[in-house]
């Protein structure tokens, strides 16, 4: 099955700690990014990569980071820096820039 | 600066009736534009993307239609179904250096059986 995953599902952490959130595809997309949703407020981007080895902040890159080491995978570190991490974050892909974008399922961050 | 509006914010409809959900954004220099739909507690489904040189594109019950002149799309939904139960986001790609989404706050449709 093609497609893009994300885990884990749910994840909790405590305050102060870093934590590192995954997103596979399969899809053999180049571009991939990182979305990060909270009630009341549409996505927001926080990184994308339009290429392996390469990434670009977002609106909200303050506080989490990223790395492209492969084509299929783009991990975000939220860090302890972050000052409201608790979100639903969600990893999207697609075959080029401006493309369509496909999304996983997403990761549902709490941290206390 | 791009702003991406959705109205109604919650919509709640009987079974079989069509509907329409509105999507209007200010400034007209899009790439494209993408209609999704999300489930509670999940990702989100790509349903439609227009381009910006096409006015309406049609998948199954859907039709999405898009002015770009006047900032606004539309995402038809025929005879609907309580399966069609969701939250329907719209977004616009910005062109430039980035493939950037800016997304509406979306419509939560309830289809009452």
């Amino acid at each position: 099955d093609g497609g893009i995953t994300q885990s884990p599902k749910y994840l909790f952490r405590k305050e102060g700690q870093n934590v590192t959130l995954s997103c596979e595809q399969n899809l053999n997309h180049d571009a991939m990014y990182w979305y990060r949703q909270d009630p009341g407020q549409g996505l927001r981007l926080i990184y994308y990569s339009h290429i392996v080895n390469d990434f670009q902040k977002g609106d909200i890159a303050e506080g989490y980071s990223v790395s492209r080491e492969k084509k299929e995978s783009f991990p975000l570190t939220v860090t302890s820096a972050q000052k409201n991490p608790t979100a639903f974050y969600l990893c999207a892909s697609s075959i080029r820039l401006l493309n369509e974008q496909y999304f996983g399922p997403g990761t549902r961050l709490t941290v206390t | 600066k791009q702003e991406v509006t959705q109205i109604p914010a919650a919509l709640s409809v009987p079974e079989g009736e069509n509907l329409v959900l509105n999507c209007s954004f200010t400034d007209s220099a899009i790439y494209n534009l993408q209609w999704f739909r999300q489930d509670p507690g999940k990702g989100l489904t790509s349903l439609l993307l227009i381009q910006s040189s096409q006015r309406e594109q049609t998948s199954g019950r859907l039709n999405a239609s898009l002015d770009k002149s006047s900032g606004r799309s539309t995402l038809y939904i025929a005879a609907s179904q309580p399966g069609d139960s969701a939250t329907y986001l719209c977004a616009v790609t910005v062109g430039g250096a980035t493939n950037k989404l800016i997304f509406g706050t979306g419509t939560l449709l309830a289809v009452q059986p």
